[in-house]
């Protein structure tokens, strides 16, 4: 079964540095999100991206946050300079596509980035 | 304040037994709502979803009741297994592009 993928698993970096999140979704798929969840929280949207630019995104996804899908198959979020709140589970999702019935998003393993 | 919530933070149950886990929500125009399931260290996992022409959608051992008079959603899981030990969380849709609002979720525990 298709599945979306992480990595890595978990990155650790320190406070002002720069950090890269990769995912790779199912490859049909059409829309891509990253979602944040901070420990014993819940999920939070981030951002949403199809045909290669962002089309939503939350008040938390500010201008140290970038997406990318530099070449078909890779999907990244790049935090600019971390702060120590930006320690969470990041998660990718895909969907086949949006409009239809269904919104079932297929989300990755998630990768923990603990800013110290 | 959030769109969607859970009332209850934990729920045990005993195997065997039928679980139910509630969920509310505040935006009367929202749509579309979906449960997913999130064991530990792992990604959420996809249970079942509802549109709101809907009142009722049964799965696998799962049914997914909406009533929208109180804007209440509620997730059954028939027969309880040790296997459905997570924590459980609604979303609705929230914008065109199809992002999720997740509420903050149900740890669900069953007792062997």
């Amino acid at each position: 079964e298709p599945e979306v993928t992480q990595t890595p698993s978990h990155q650790v970096t320190q406070m002002g540095q720069e950090v890269i999140l990769r995912c790779v979704p199912i490859s049909n798929h059409l829309y891509f999100y990253w979602y944040r969840q901070i420990l014993g929280q819940k999920v939070e949207f981030l951002v949403s991206f199809y045909n290669n630019e962002i089309s939503e995104k939350s008040e938390i996804f500010d201008d140290q946050f970038s997406v990318e899908r530099p070449d078909g198959s890779n999907f990244t979020l790049k935090i600019r300079s971390t702060k120590l709140e930006d320690s969470a589970m990041y998660f990718c999702a895909s969907i086949l596509a949006s409009g239809y019935w269904t919104y079932e998003q297929y989300f990755g393993p998630g990768t923990r980035l603990t800013v110290t | 304040g959030e769109s969607v919530g859970l009332h209850l933070p934990t729920l045990s149950v005993q195997e065997g037994d039928n679980s139910i886990i509630n969920c509310a929500y505040s935006n009367s125009a929202s749509d579309y709502f979906i449960w997913y399931k999130q064991e530990s260290g792992k990604g959420p996992q996809f249970i079942i979803d509802i549109r709101s022409n809907m009142d009722k959608r049964q799965g696998q051992r799962v049914t997914v009741l909406l009533n929208k008079t109180v804007k209440h959603l509620s997730l059954q899981i028939a027969a309880t297994q040790p296997g459905d030990s997570a924590v459980y969380f609604c979303a609705e849709k929230g914008g065109s592009q199809g992002n999720l609002i997740f509420g903050k979720g149900t740890k669900l525990s069953v007792k062997p």
